[in-house]
């Protein structure tokens, strides 16, 4: 099997507070994992590509004060949402390549609704 | 920049009918499409992957075909069931050294019992 878990599913948070969201890979090691973000009633977009052992690769428009992103182990990831504000409200998913190649899988966590009041 | 649009954005049948889904990219510089379904809150469940290099894939009542060239796919879903209502995202993986996964904009599928 290929499973990715996500933690915590929901949190609610007051602005200004930071929030940490864990991504990890259960039955397999992922040296790169993703992260997504989708607002209601649109699709998933890309924020950052995070690669075991080194800096995030975050996508144009992303800022990466804001969303930290450490990748410490083959098996987890971890989202970290600075000083949050309710624009930051959203669903997070991530996903964990499981293998090295171009044309390898990407497996789906189940998300976290992030909601800043 | 690759663009990924999915038509339509929404649609209701009733059940048992045959349906399509369409996705279309604009780079056919693609190493796979995959569809995915979304339930409402949910995260994603991968359905079909279709390797550059093929044409279609089958799973059940599901069979996707892919035109790289014309930058076309479609999900042909069999004998709809109220079960099948969900959220259908494609989505284009550009390979090279980033595996990133390029999503459409979705089709909202509601099957009548």
């Amino acid at each position: 099997g290929a499973v990715v878990s996500q933690h915590p599913s929901w949190v609610i948070c007051k602005s200004g507070t930071s929030v940490k969201i864990e991504c990890r890979s259960l039955d397999f090691q992922a040296t790169t994992m993703f992260w997504y973000r989708q607002f209601p009633k649109q699709s998933l977009m890309l924020m950052a590509t995070s690669n075991e052992g080194s800096k995030a690769t975050y996508e144009q428009g992303v800022e990466k004060d804001k969303f930290l992103i450490n990748h410490a182990s083959l098996t987890l990831s971890t989202l970290t949402v600075t000083s949050a504000h309710p624009e930051d409200s959203s669903f997070y998913i991530c996903s964990a390549l499981k293998g090295t190649r171009s044309t390898d899988t990407q497996y789906f966590g189940p998300g976290t609704r992030l909601t800043v009041l | 920049k690759q663009e990924v649009t999915q038509i339509p954005a929404a649609l209701s049948v009733p059940e048992g009918e045959n349906l399509v889904l369409n996705c279309s990219f604009t780079d056919s510089a693609i190493y796979n499409l995959q569809w995915f379904r979304q339930d409402p809150g949910k995260g994603l469940t991968s359905l079909l992957l279709i390797q550059s290099s093929q044409r279609e894939q089958t799973s059940g009542r599901l069979n996707a075909s892919l035109d790289k060239s014309s930058g076309r796919s479609t999900l042909y879903i069999a004998a709809s069931q109220p079960g099948d209502s969900a959220t259908y995202l494609c989505a284009v993986n550009e390979g090279g050294a980033t595996n990133k996964l390029i999503f459409g904009t979705g089709t909202l599928l509601a099957v009548q019992p």
